[in-house]
């Protein structure tokens, strides 16, 4: 079945510096790829998509590029702010099963 | 345009009891699914709706269940609930297609005594 992997947390880091957070998946065909962002006490937002090879996903300084070859959807931006602070799922959805499989999410705490 | 409404946001219910939440989902979008999420377990999925008929199951026991109205909205129905069923319940809209985005909801926060 379909899986996803994603860098233990908590991950912590001074505003301005570059984020990664590494996500790699498994599944059958070729799979959507997602990443959401929870902020404390409400559901999810999506954050940006990819739905082919290649294809980068970008929305408000965030960054992440599909790579089938590695099967991987690393999320980054280059100068995170205390607002980021969240936690982050990266997610897929593919082959005939319309459910969204998540990683287990990452928090990422910025400080000032 | 609304966003995914879910109601209420909060419950609080005794051990035994069933509950029921529901989901108004982004105007035009047919699926509607329901996630649980605990500290424990993460993101698992329960069901898909589009267009009234279940099309996804996760594997959650019988006493959840799900409906999906004509106009889209969507319930959930949790009956004789445990106390291990306390979990933020997740509403996702989509217009239905595999690659789609999903819309979620605030959520419902159900606490069992």
């Amino acid at each position: 079945g379909n899986s996803v992997t994603q860098m233990e947390g908590p991950v912590t880091l001074s505003e301005e510096a570059f984020l990664t957070i590494n996500c790699t998946y498994t599944a059958t065909g070729y799979p959507s790829l997602f990443w959401y962002v929870q902020y404390p006490g409400e559901g999810l937002q999506l954050l940006l998509k990819a739905t082919k090879a290649d294809d980068k996903g970008s929305n408000k300084g965030f960054e992440a590029t599909y790579r089938k070859e590695t099967t991987s959807f690393h999320l980054e931006k280059g100068s995170v702010q205390v607002s980021d602070s969240a936690v982050y799922f990266c997610a897929l959805r593919g082959g005939s099963n319309y459910k969204l499989t998540f990683g287990k999410g990452t928090l990422l705490t910025v400080n000032p | 345009k609304a966003g995914v409404t879910q109601t209420p946001r909060y419950l609080i219910k005794t051990r035994g009891q069933q509950v029921t939440l529901s989901c108004s989902p982004i105007s035009g979008h047919r699926s509607v699914s329901w996630y649980q999420q605990t500290p424990g377990q993460g993101l698992q999925f329960l069901f898909e709706y589009f267009s009234e008929t279940q099309r996804n199951k996760g594997n959650f026991p019988g006493r959840f269940s799900g409906r999906q109205f004509s106009n889209s909205r969507s319930e959930m129905n949790v009956s004789t609930l445990e106390l291990g069923d306390s979990a933020l319940y997740l509403c996702a809209s989509s217009l239905g297609g595999v690659n789609t985005e999903a819309f979620f909801g605030q959520g419902t926060r159900l606490t069992v005594v």
